[in-house]
């Protein structure tokens, strides 16, 4: 049973670029969660993409955004990059259902450093 | 801002048991409380979730109080691999609109040789 993956492992970039990260969920999830986490601090939710779309997001700036493909992976892109940007990306999967405690699972992350 | 409360950090010698405490008081009657372990620098990992009865899996046991205002998770016979800091979540599960899980500092254990 494949577990949530994400590409890449790493990532640096400069101020101002754009970034693109990638994740795919565990086999049979059909909702996808990212999260921010700075160094020696707990994750922070950015948003969760079910359907498609984007259901709940937290206190992140619109340079922030994401995607979900009808194969339930999804995309994280982060635009004008700041130095304040740099930190582990996390992607969670969950199964949304009426009666399933919708338990999410962490991928490995994605270290972004920016420069 | 989480609504739990954890100690910093913890011992335990390995082969004993790590017994890791936390306060939930204002937690709802539809709030689940669980528990997640990040060993450095991977992604959280799952460990156990419950409402009001205790629960055991393969990893560990939660001991949640009757008032269901704190909880231990209780891991049998810690190992070096069982260093990580656990983190300890309240959420309301209801098929999915209010999933996000909101961390807090969490405890970082250390399993002693």
């Amino acid at each position: 049973d494949a577990g949530v993956t994400q590409s890449p492992t790493h990532l640096i970039k400069t101020r101002g670029q754009q970034v693109t990260l990638r994740c795919s969920p565990k086999s049979g999830h059909d909702t996808v969660s990212w999260y921010q986490q700075a160094l020696g601090q707990g994750p922070q939710f950015i948003f969760q993409y079910y359907e498609e779309e984007e259901r709940q997001r937290g206190n992140f700036p619109d340079r922030f955004s994401g995607h979900q493909f009808p194969n339930y992976s999804s995309e994280l892109n982060v635009n004008a990059l700041l130095l304040g940007d740099s930190a582990l990306y996390l992607c969670a999967s969950s199964l949304v259902g009426e009666t399933r405690a919708d338990t999410q699972y962490f991928g490995p992350g994605t270290r972004l450093t920016v420069l | 801002d989480a609504k739990t409360t954890q100690p910093p950090s913890m011992d335990c010698a390995e082969g004993r048991a790590a017994n890791l405490p936390c306060n939930h008081s204002t937690i709802s009657g539809n709030e689940y409380v669980y528990w997640y372990r990040q060993i450095h620098s991977q992604g959280p990992q799952y460990i156990i979730h419950g409402l009001k009865n205790n629960e055991t899996n393969e990893m560990a046991s939660l001991i949640i109080t009757e008032d269901r205002k704190s909880s231990t998770l209780i891991l049998p016979h810690a190992t070096l691999r069982d260093t990580a800091v656990y983190y300890c979540i309240v959420r309301v599960v209801d098929g999915g609109a209010t999933n996000k899980l909101i961390f807090g500092t969490g405890t970082l254990l250390a399993v002693q040789p």
